[in-house]
């Protein structure tokens, strides 16, 4: 089965800070890489898509890479906010219609 | 609100009753998914719909978990006979398969305690 890790389980940084959230996984035959982030108790909200043919999107102060050949994406997050505090999970597609997840990097802003 | 929509939000229950979700996915959808998470871990795929098809179910879905999506629009998650290691958040997914990008949009979840 397609093991997804995340690195660092968890994270704190003061506000105004660049931040690096990695993701790898163990098969490189993946259909898309989906990041996504989650506030407590609650679901998950979409963030990023990005296709095995693509190597980076962007959306705002989100940019997410994706490397095949190593198994590696990458979410960076621009100038933190403490809004951004929440739970940023990784998950890969290699099946056509099931996200495999990671357990997520916990991230808290501090003012 | 257009988004994916869950109910109930929060639901308990005691061992060995019987318990159903309800999801709507996003009206455009033709994919509909269901995952469950418990604490400090990622969701776990259960099983998905292609319009009113299950194509696929998780052996996560033991024979007390049936789901069920009449004419390609909402779905319900049945569980028989709740078991304690049923408690988990129950979270379910649509998306639109367009060529090969099939970005899954999440709704709320269905919180389940068992006691």
């Amino acid at each position: 089965k397609q093991e997804v890790t995340q690195i660092p389980a968890a994270l704190s940084v003061p506000e105004g800070e660049n931040l690096v959230l990695n993701c790898s996984f163990t098969d490189s035959a993946i259909y898309n890489l989906q990041w996504f982030r989650q506030d407590p108790g609650k679901g998950l909200t979409s963030l990023l898509l990005i296709q095995s043919s693509q190597r980076e999107q962007t959306s705002g102060r989100l940019n997410a890479s994706l490397d095949k050949s190593s198994g590696r994406s990458t979410l960076y997050i621009a100038a933190s906010q403490p809004g951004d505090s929440a739970t940023y999970l990784c998950a890969e597609e290699n099946s056509g219609y099931a996200l495999n997840f990671g357990k997520g990097t916990s991230l808290l802003v501090t003012p | 609100d257009t988004g994916v929509s869950q109910d109930p939000r929060h639901k308990i229950t005691k061992r060995g009753q019987n318990v159903t979700f309800r999801c709507d996915p996003i009206s455009e959808h033709n994919r509909l998914y269901w995952y469950r998470q418990t604490l400090g871990q990622g969701p776990e795929f259960l099983t998905y719909f292609q319009n009113e098809a299950q194509l696929e179910k998780s052996r996560l879905l033991s024979d007390r978990f049936s789901a069920e999506r009449p004419k390609g629009s909402f779905s319900t998650l049945e569980i028989q006979r709740t078991e304690q290691g049923d408690s988990a958040m129950y979270l379910c997914a649509s998306s639109l398969l367009l060529d090969r990008a099939n970005e899954q949009y999440f709704g709320p979840g269905t919180r389940l305690t068992v006691t």
